[in-house]
């Protein structure tokens, strides 16, 4: 199945820091969205972009989305240690398919 | 607040049992998902479903049955424990892909002895 690869595979940094990860991802899609896993917990959906979109906003989160490069971004601003956890980029496995293929995750570590 | 109930968080079975794994959601989602997640494989999806009675299967169904009887409730079933099997398992339910995200039960880790 098609998948994205979020690099880095693990982010060290400190509270305060920005963090960014990026995901790339094979196929056309018609949107990509990002995830957040807290250790041995579920995950949280935390952004929906459209194939449409360039850039969302929510909160300290920044996501762009670059169709010609079939790459994304994940920017975190002012981090702090809550938002250590790992996040996963998502996209449909065709098209408008309602299945999602995750990636492997960035590790992100956030250090008082 | 709106969320997908797992039945258990941790879960130890012997190989060859029959294994039941509930999942519940309250959003009247039409689409509901299991997925295991290994160290080093991420996430897998191991069955959908897009209706009541409905099921697709997802890229490694082998060994898994599901069932769908009402539209809250999805169940994943292991017809024969193996120990290939120890894995955590996420349930998640959506509205159609393009109203936004799924929304993820707090996992199941189940181990096979």
């Amino acid at each position: 199945s098609q998948q994205g690869e979020e690099d880095p595979q693990a982010l060290s940094i400190q509270e305060g820091e920005n963090a960014t990860m990026n995901c790339s991802y094979k196929t056309s899609i018609n949107n990509l969205q990002w995830y957040r896993q807290n250790s041995g917990r579920g995950l949280v959906h935390l952004i929906l972009i459209r194939s449409n979109e360039r850039e969302k906003h929510s909160g300290r989160l920044r996501v762009t989305l670059d169709t010609s490069k079939k790459s994304s971004s994940l920017l975190i601003t002012a981090s702090r240690a809550a938002d250590t956890a790992s996040y996963f980029c998502a996209t449909p496995t065709q098209g408008g398919s309602e299945k999602l293929v995750f990636g492997k995750g960035t590790k992100l570590t956030v250090n008082p | 607040d709106v969320k997908v109930t797992q039945s258990s968080r941790y879960l130890v079975k012997r190989t060859g049992e029959k294994v039941f794994l509930e999942c519940v959601q309250d959003m009247d989602h039409e689409n509901m998902f299991w997925y295991r997640q290994d160290p080093g494989l991420g996430l897998r999806l191991i069955y959908f479903s897009y209706d009541v009675k409905m099921k697709e299967k997802g890229d490694i169904p082998e060994g898994y049955s599901v069932s769908r009887e009402k539209k809250e409730r999805f169940s994943l079933i292991l017809e024969s424990a193996s120990t290939n099997q120890t894995s955590m398992y996420l349930c998640a339910s959506s509205f159609p892909i393009g109203s936004g995200g799924y929304t993820f039960g707090s996992g199941t880790r189940l181990t096979v002895v």
